[in-house]
């Protein structure tokens, strides 16, 4: 596989239910991103992670926790999740290794429904 | 922080060029992007221009930085209905801080 793959891509889940969703990128970057996209708002930054160390957290609730375990690999671990964070949520990754800015490239996201 | 804004819709008509419009409020002096996001798919890399460069030219993409008025612009030549997408500028916030997105204008390509 090529580029960034996020699965599932789609996730339909109880607000008692913990779940998680998957990220791998196939680029050999140093740095990864977790985005929500919401019909309300613009592309909300959740987390950064570079060289796997947590360099970046916007006030997300701690009903989503991300995990690193290396550079190819990124998680967002979900637990008693609001219907309001229903929302497709991207995974992005860029070469840089810290969070100078540089290209992101995104996976296909995950479509979360939180029932 | 770094405010960015875009129209939400533009429509056109196939073979017509589309201009999509976007501007902020500060920029780092780097890259500044455009994505294209097709219907159930992520985004996109669509272009990008360094803040140096006025313009760039990619097949029938073209794009334009003012960076005095903090203005960018894609304009796409020959409008085809699998332009229809949301398109997104991003720009880099001052500093080191990671890209801020626009909320993206809806292209619709009328046959």
């Amino acid at each position: 596989e090529t580029g960034v793959t996020q699965t599932p891509r789609h996730l339909v889940m109880g607000m008692t239910n913990k779940k998680s969703l998957k990220c791998e990128q196939h680029l050999g970057h140093n740095a990864m991103y977790w985005y929500k996209q919401s019909a309300k708002k613009p592309l909300e930054l959740m987390f950064v992670y570079s060289l796997e160390e947590r360099v970046e957290n916007n006030s997300v609730p701690s009903r989503f926790s991300p995990e690193c375990p290396n550079s190819s690999h990124l998680f967002l671990h979900l637990h008693t999740l609001q219907p309001e964070d229903s929302a497709l949520y991207l995974c992005a990754s860029s070469q840089g290794g810290g969070i100078r800015v540089d290209t992101q490239y995104f996976g296909p996201g995950t479509r979360l429904t939180v029932l | 922080g770094e405010d960015v804004e875009q129209s939400l819709f533009l429509s056109v008509r196939e073979g017509d060029s589309s201009v999509i419009n976007c501007t902020y409020t500060d920029s780092s002096s780097t890259y500044l992007y455009w994505y294209k996001q097709e219907p159930g798919a992520g985004l996109q890399l669509l272009t990008y221009i360094f803040s140096n460069m006025d313009m760039k030219q990619d097949q029938r993409l073209t794009v334009l930085l003012n960076k005095k008025d903090k203005h960018l612009s894609l304009r796409i030549a020959d409008t085809q209905t699998g332009d229809s997408a949301i398109y997104f500028c991003a720009i880099p916030g001052p500093g080191n801080t990671p890209l801020v997105f626009g909320k993206g204008t809806r292209l619709s390509v009328i046959a």
